[in-house]
């Protein structure tokens, strides 16, 4: 089954410190892996995905399918990362449809 | 419009009524997508639509809810005789292309009591 595992609920740094999020998946086939970011009061919103290879607010991600992971990673957190990061999957057989994993609070303290 | 429209952003029916959520995608957008999030837990998949066509329903529950995006229209999800359970946020997104970016809009939270 298809499925998207963030293990952390709620993840708390401290500014500066480095961060990782934790996302595995499962998927027959070959995924297309993306991470979604919702800060406060505002829309769940693309933050980056696998295909591009890109940095972005300096989180990178890299798609590991030996292990099927996805870990989101910043080397040094800052107080404005602090949001609700959501793993996702695309469903690339047919539909396209994502599934998305339960989330991950993020708090970056001071 | 630039963004993905949702109305109402609360609404609150009696246990057995009727609830009826709208969604206007971007301008331009051909596919939308209807999840449900109980309790701000995972995102449940519910249907997604290119143009006024079904593209995919495997989420939908087969009674009680459906959903329609006609021409010159909102998108609407409307649930049927409402229960408890069907309390949570309703988000739409829509996306430009197949397998392009979703862009989600602020949510519909259902409270049924």
């Amino acid at each position: 089954a298809q499925r998207v595992t963030q293990p952390e609920k709620l993840l708390s740094v401290f500014k500066g410190a480095p961060v990782e999020l934790k996302c595995n998946y499962s998927y027959s086939g070959s995924p297309e892996l993306f991470w979604y970011v919702q800060y406060s009061r505002q829309r769940l919103q693309l933050l980056l995905r696998h295909i591009s290879r890109e940095s972005i607010k300096g989180f990178t991600a890299d798609l590991n399918k030996g292990e099927t992971s996805f870990h989101l990673k910043k080397p040094f957190a800052q107080e404005e990362d602090s949001a609700m990061y959501y793993c996702a999957l695309r469903d690339r057989s047919g539909t396209y449809k994502y599934i998305f994993g339960t989330g991950t609070r993020l708090k970056v303290l001071a | 419009g630039e963004e993905v429209a949702q109305t109402p952003k609360h609404l609150v029916r009696g246990e057995g009524q009727k609830a009826k959520l709208y969604c206007a995608p971007i301008k331009g957008h051909s596919y939308v997508f209807w999840y449900q999030q109980v309790l701000k837990n995972e995102f449940k998949f519910l249907i997604s639509f290119q143009n006024e066509n079904v593209f995919d329903e495997t989420g939908m529950p087969k009674e009680r809810f459906s959903a329609k995006c006609l021409p010159n229209s909102p998108c609407s999800l409307e649930i049927q005789a409402t229960k408890l359970e069907d309390s949570a946020v309703y988000f739409c997104a829509s996306s430009q292309l197949k397998g392009g970016e979703l862009f989600f809009g602020e949510g519909s939270r259902l409270t049924v009591l």
